[in-house]
C-alpha cells in the first residue's frame, strides 16, 4: 500500500481567495490524481498529474481554476483559485503505485468557502 | 465511456443480516472493478478489486463481490452485518489501459441497526 498525507485536512476560506492543497506520498509513484467530492455526491476526477509534464484535466475542469504542480515523484499540489461557495467540497489525492492495479487515497481536504 | 450505476442511496440492515449492495457497470472493454468504503470524515479504503482473474473476489472485513459479465454487475455482499460496517460504499470502474483513472458510482450509505 501507499501512505498518503494531505494538508490541510480542512479549511474555511473566504470567497475570492485561493487555497493550495498538498499531497505527499511515502514512495515514488507514476500517476497522481485529484478528485472532488461535492456534498452528498460521488467522486469526480479533476485531473491526472504526471511528474515532468502538464496535468491532464477532465471535462469541466480547467487549469486556471485548478492549477496543479507535480515537481517530483512523491509530491503534488492542487490549488483551488478564486473560490466561490460552489467549490465547497472534499478534495482527495489519489496515487497509483507503479506497477499496481489499484489506487490509494489520501484522507481528503474538507474545504468550506464562505 | 464508462459508467457505474448504484441503485438507491441508502440501505439499512439489522446487525447480523445479509448485506447486499448493488453495482452495475457499463464499459466498452473488459473493465477492472473496485469497491471502496468511506467511513465518516475519512478517505477511501479499498475493500476489494476485480482485475480479470477469479470472478468471485474476497476482500477485507468479510466482504466479497462477484463479477458477472452477462449481467454487467459487481454486487458487494457480506453474510452478517456488523455495526462497524456502517459507512458509505462506492463502486468504481477503470479501463485497464487507463492507469487507475477511476469512474465512481454515486455511492450507497449503509446503516446497521442494533
Amino acid at each position: 500500500s501507499a501512505v498518503i498525507s494531505q494538508k490541510p485536512s480542512r479549511d474555511i476560506c473566504q470567497r475570492g481567495t485561493s487555497l493550495t492543497i498538498q499531497c505527499q506520498v511515502d514512495s515514488q509513484v507514476t500517476m497522481m490524481f485529484w478528485y472532488r467530492q461535492q456534498p452528498g455526491q460521488s467522486l469526480t476526477l479533476i485531473a491526472t498529474a504526471n511528474q515532468g509534464s502538464e496535468a491532464t484535466y477532465e471535462s469541466g475542469f480547467v487549469i486556471d481554476k485548478f492549477p496543479i504542480s507535480r515537481p517530483n515523484l512523491t509530491f503534488s499540489t492542487l490549488t483551488v483559485s478564486n473560490m466561490s461557495p460552489e467549490d465547497s467540497s472534499i478534495y482527495l489525492c489519489s496515487v497509483e503505485r507503479t506497477g499496481g492495479l489499484e489506487a490509494f487515497f489520501g484522507q481528503g481536504t474538507r474545504l468550506t468557502v464562505v | 465511456a464508462q459508467s457505474v450505476t448504484q441503485l438507491g442511496s441508502h440501505v439499512s440492515v439489522s446487525e447480523g443480516a445479509l448485506v447486499l449492495l448493488r453495482c452495475n457497470y457499463s464499459s466498452s472493454v473488459p473493465p477492472y472493478l473496485f469497491w471502496y468504503v468511506q467511513y465518516p470524515n475519512q478517505g477511501l479504503q479499498l475493500l476489494l478489486k476485480y482485475t480479470s482473474a477469479a470472478t468471485l473476489v474476497k476482500g477485507i472485513n468479510g466482504f466479497e463481490a462477484e463479477f458477472k459479465k452477462s449481467e454487467t454487475s459487481f454486487h458487494l455482499t457480506k453474510p452478517s452485518a456488523h455495526m462497524s460496517d456502517a459507512a458509505e460504499y462506492f463502486c468504481a470502474v477503470s479501463d485497464p489501459g487507463a492507469n487507475s483513472k477511476l469512474t465512481f458510482g454515486k455511492g450507497i450509505t449503509l446503516s446497521v441497526r442494533p
